[in-house]
């Protein structure tokens, strides 16, 4: 089966810089995306990386390591509204090349 | 507006109960997923449909079908609910596989 793992709660302060990990798991890799969910909401995409290094969006950057199996999702000038979870997902060669997720990440962002 | 539409939006069923989730959406996405998300376990891949006319078994397929009969439909449906079904249902689309856009979801309780 495929596997992956991140921290259960994270916690920063307003204006900090946190990273959330994702290690994996899989039999063959294609691509780690990310996706953020508040409670009660669904889950918005961030971010996707097929190729190893760092793709930056605004305040949020991610990375990726296919020899580690390992990436991360960088979150700088935390803010408030940044509280949420946030989940690492895995395409490869299962269930039609589709995404596998992760347990989440909870953020608790601090005043 | 553009997007994905899950309804109901909350239901109680009894258990032994038939129940069919609705999902539709109108990007005339090739592929659509649903998945169901639990307290600490994530999002979990329940069915997939790559392309319409097409379906496959993810992760958890045991108690669910789907069908595909359109570019636009992908029903879920429970032939016999049992408590163990109680969760939050998510159906999503994608058309280039990078990033999901999600519905704003079911939440099923199975008593």
């Amino acid at each position: 089966g495929q596997s992956l793992e991140q921290p259960s709660e994270v916690t920063a302060v307003e204006g900090a810089i946190v990273q959330i990990n994702c290690t994996y798991q899989t039999s063959g890799f294609y691509g780690l995306s990310w996706y953020q969910q508040h409670d009660g909401g669904a889950p918005t995409f961030l971010s996707y990386n097929a190729l190893d290094g760092l793709e930056e969006t605004g305040r949020f950057s991610s990375f990726l390591s296919r020899s580690d199996s390992y990436g991360y999702l960088l979150l700088q000038e935390l803010q408030m509204k940044d509280s949420a979870s946030y989940f690492c997902a895995v395409r490869g060669p299962f269930y039609g090349q589709n995404f596998v997720f992760g347990p989440g990440t909870r953020l608790s962002v601090l005043p | 507006i553009a997007g994905i539409t899950q309804a109901p939006t909350s239901q109680i069923l009894a258990a032994g109960r038939r129940m069919t989730l609705r999902c539709t959406q109108d990007m005339r996405h090739n592929a659509m997923y649903w998945y169901r998300q639990d307290l600490g376990l994530g999002l979990r891949l329940i069915h997939y449909s790559n392309t319409a006319g097409t379906t496959g078994k993810g992760e958890v397929p045991d108690g669910y079908s789907v069908s595909r009969a359109n570019t636009d439909d992908f029903p879920l449906t429970l032939a016999s609910a049992v408590p163990s079904q109680t969760s939050v249902y998510f159906c999503a689309s994608s058309d280039k596989g990078r990033g999901y856009t999600f519905g704003s979801g079911t939440r099923l309780t199975v008593v």
